[in-house]
């Protein structure tokens, strides 16, 4: 268990509200990522961030932004939700050993 | 860039020994990850590869050759319970060091 925390879990919202997701992590590691996945593409790395108030862009980052005030919260906002961005969203953070992320337990979010 | 071909989905039998393989290009590489993906749940860490040959974890081994852009994950003693999803994954030290994932074998353990 990494200490890894996200919430909501699950959320159903419409096209054209903003949403914000959090993942909160207790063990100070500096670099945190959020993820979606769908059927048919695996894990897509949308934002990522390696320290407070340091983003940057993933290969899917369109339609997403983040912002990271404290090291251990890790936000990701959809500004205007669209129902392209109906998936499975995990965060994840690296440790400082061999590089491997630890995932939290996602949250499932459907826009209608 | 970077692709990572694994295949989508596999069948075994219990007690038996599968191996799923993995096939990657990229340009920075730094490493090799497998992770176990369970249905609805979150991807967790089973071996990390950076230097060649084979890293055992009990009933879990993974190889890596990286001239041939090859891994593999083998599974010994098939139990149901490794009925799940496996994701191949590269860490690439081009640009931002961030893991690329394959879309991943869905294994299936059979009585």
């Amino acid at each position: 268990d990494a200490g890894i925390t996200q919430s909501p879990r699950h959320k159903v919202t419409e096209t054209g509200t903003p949403v914000t997701l959090r993942c909160h992590q207790t063990e100070n590691h500096r670099y945190m990522y959020w993820y979606r996945q769908d059927p048919g593409h695996g894990l897509r790395l949308i934002h990522y961030s390696y320290g407070v108030k340091d983003t940057d862009k993933g290969e899917v980052s369109d339609g997403y932004s983040v912002s990271r005030s404290k090291t251990e919260d890790f936000l990701l906002t959809l500004e205007s939700a669209t129902s392209s961005q109906t998936s499975v969203y995990f965060c994840a953070i690296r440790t400082g050993t061999a590089n491997e992320q630890f995932f939290g337990p996602g949250t499932r979010l459907t826009v209608l | 860039g970077q692709n990572i071909d694994q295949p989508t989905e596999m069948t075994a039998t219990e007690g038996a020994i599968v191996q799923i393989n993995c096939t990657y290009q990229t340009s920075g590489f730094n490493g090799l990850f497998w992770y176990q993906q369970h249905a609805g749940e979150a991807p967790t860490f089973l071996s990390y590869n950076v230097l060649d040959g084979l890293e055992e974890k009990g009933r879990f081994s993974s190889f890596l050759s990286r001239s041939k852009g090859y891994s593999y994950l083998l599974l010994k003693e098939l139990q149901m319970k490794d009925s799940a999803s496996y994701l191949c994954a590269v860490f690439d030290q081009t640009g931002a060091n961030n893991l690329f994932f394959g879309t991943g074998t869905r294994l299936t353990v059979i009585p």
